[in-house]
């Protein structure tokens, strides 16, 4: 089956911009959606196919996808962003949506 | 503004049977896919399985044998039930839906709901 492969962490500065990876066999001709979920609470959807955001959804929040990695952008960077992030794609070969393994964006 | 409410045991013994309901409001059933997903502690997500507002289901292959999603339109609630439970189903267990299309992003989410597995 499909495997999304996200780096387990990443720290940067305020005000920097932090660039969280999802890796992927091709995964540039899937629909890729990003969520942000802090400690306690429910993922919320930060970008949907690749680079829409939803209402409500910060412009420095931003996503690409191309050949084989998919990138969420955060521009910016503040301390309320620090959090884990997960991409989501849908598998096509087992028919279903699956999670990457998500990354932790710590802000020093 | 759809609002999802998940309610149900937040202890399950094991081989017996979870079941969870999600509560609608702000919106109808109308039109999109509602889905189960959970997230054991510390791990990433997993789509348990999805209804559309016209009854059709579809299950992670990895649970298919034991999953059940129903809708009540009624209530505007729709509902999971998975059998046979053991320690690795342990998890938060969230109701959510896809406003943009059965493979579109998980719009709205449930608070989520913690269910035990343990005798």
């Amino acid at each position: 089956s499909y495997v999304l492969t996200q780096p387990p962490s990443v720290s940067v500065a305020p005000g920097e911009t932090a660039r969280i990876v999802c890796g992927g066999n091709n995964i540039g001709s899937k629909s890729v959606h990003w969520y942000q979920q802090r400690p306690g609470q429910a993922p919320v959807l930060v970008i949907y196919y690749d680079s829409n955001r939803p209402s409500g959804i910060p412009e420095r929040i931003s996503g690409s996808n191309s050949g084989n990695t998919a990138t969420l952008v955060i521009s910016r960077v503040e301390a309320g962003d620090e959090a884990d992030y997960y991409c989501q794609v849908w598998d096509s070969s087992s028919d279903h949506p699956i999670f990457g393994g998500g990354t932790k964006l710590t802000v020093l | 503004q759809v609002q999802l409410q998940e309610s149900g045991p937040g202890l399950v013994k094991p081989s017996e049977t979870l079941s969870l309901t999600c509560t609608v409001s702000g919106g109808s059933l109308g039109g999109y896919y509602w889905s189960w997903i959970r997230q054991p502690p510390g791990k990433r997500p997993e789509w348990i399985g999805y209804i559309s507002f016209s009854g059709t289901t579809k299950y992670n292959p990895s649970l298919r044998s034991r999953v059940s999603i129903s809708l009540d339109t009624s209530k505007n609630q729709f509902s999971l039930r998975l059998s046979s439970v053991t320690a690795a189903d342990t998890a938060i267990y969230y109701c959510a839906t896809s406003i943009g299309g059965a493979h579109g992003g998980f719009d709205y989410w449930g608070q989520g709901t913690l269910v035990a597995v343990s005798s």
